[in-house]
């Protein structure tokens, strides 16, 4: 089946500095990838949708300038969470499909950030 | 609006049980349909499927019908075991936005 992998799978920041996050599809083309926040016991909730080459589309009350979100090619997309702050401490999961309307996503393996 | 509603956990059970978690959607259109499992620390995997009404998605001893007369897609697994322990996803996939709608999640632990 289709494989997607996140780096890092954890990380540990300091309050006020940037990090960001990989999704990549290993053995597919993913002209879209998703990006979710999940909190501890509770479902997943989107926070972007972006497609390859054109800008990111943000769920409402997600902030766009401190969630950043690329999608440069076909097998990778960046989250970068910037100037963190401790509430922005969270699991961020990724999902990738094969085009606009696919509706089997695959997931990554998540990453777990927390902001000291 | 459209919205995936399953049952609240977290459901305990004894190994080789009888397993059945509810899910059912609200949609314009006939939806496809996924069952989403978590384990700890980990990402969400695919766990089964269904594209329309009365397919049947299986997997891994897992089974959930597409009832369109209940909008329902419930998850049945005829014995559980330890290693079902996990968080359980109900969801559809919403095509007017090209995104997934997620159930809240059902967290089932299996006792040996």
């Amino acid at each position: 089946g289709a494989v997607v992998s996140q780096h890092p799978s954890r990380v540990i920041c300091k309050s006020g500095t940037s990090v960001k996050i990989e999704c990549r599809s290993l053995d597919f083309q993913a002209t879209t990838m998703f990006w979710y926040r999940q909190f501890p016991k509770k479902s997943l909730m989107l926070m972007a949708t972006s497609n390859e080459g054109s800008k990111a589309t943000y769920e409402q009350g997600v902030e766009k300038d401190k969630f950043l979100i690329n999608h440069a090619s076909l097998t990778l997309s960046t989250l970068t969470v910037t100037s963190a702050h401790p509430e922005d401490s969270s699991f961020y999961i990724c999902s990738a499909g094969g085009g606009f309307g696919t509706d089997t996503q695959y997931f990554g393996p998540g990453t777990r950030l927390t902001v000291l | 609006g459209d919205s995936v509603t399953q049952m609240e956990g977290p459901v305990t059970l004894s190994e080789e049980a009888f397993l059945t978690i509810n899910c059912t959607y609200t949609a314009t259109g006939y939806p496809s349909l996924f069952w989403y499992v978590q384990y700890p620390g980990e990402g969400l995997q695919l766990l089964l499927k269904a594209t329309k009404a009365d397919d049947k998605g299986s997997n891994k001893g897992f089974e959930a019908t597409y009832r369109k007369e209940t909008t329902s897609f419930h998850l049945e697994k005829g014995s559980v075991q330890v290693s079902d322990s996990a968080v359980y996803f109900c969801a559809q996939w919403r095509s007017s936005a090209s995104k997934i709608i997620f159930g809240s999640g059902t967290r089932l632990s299996i006792r040996p």
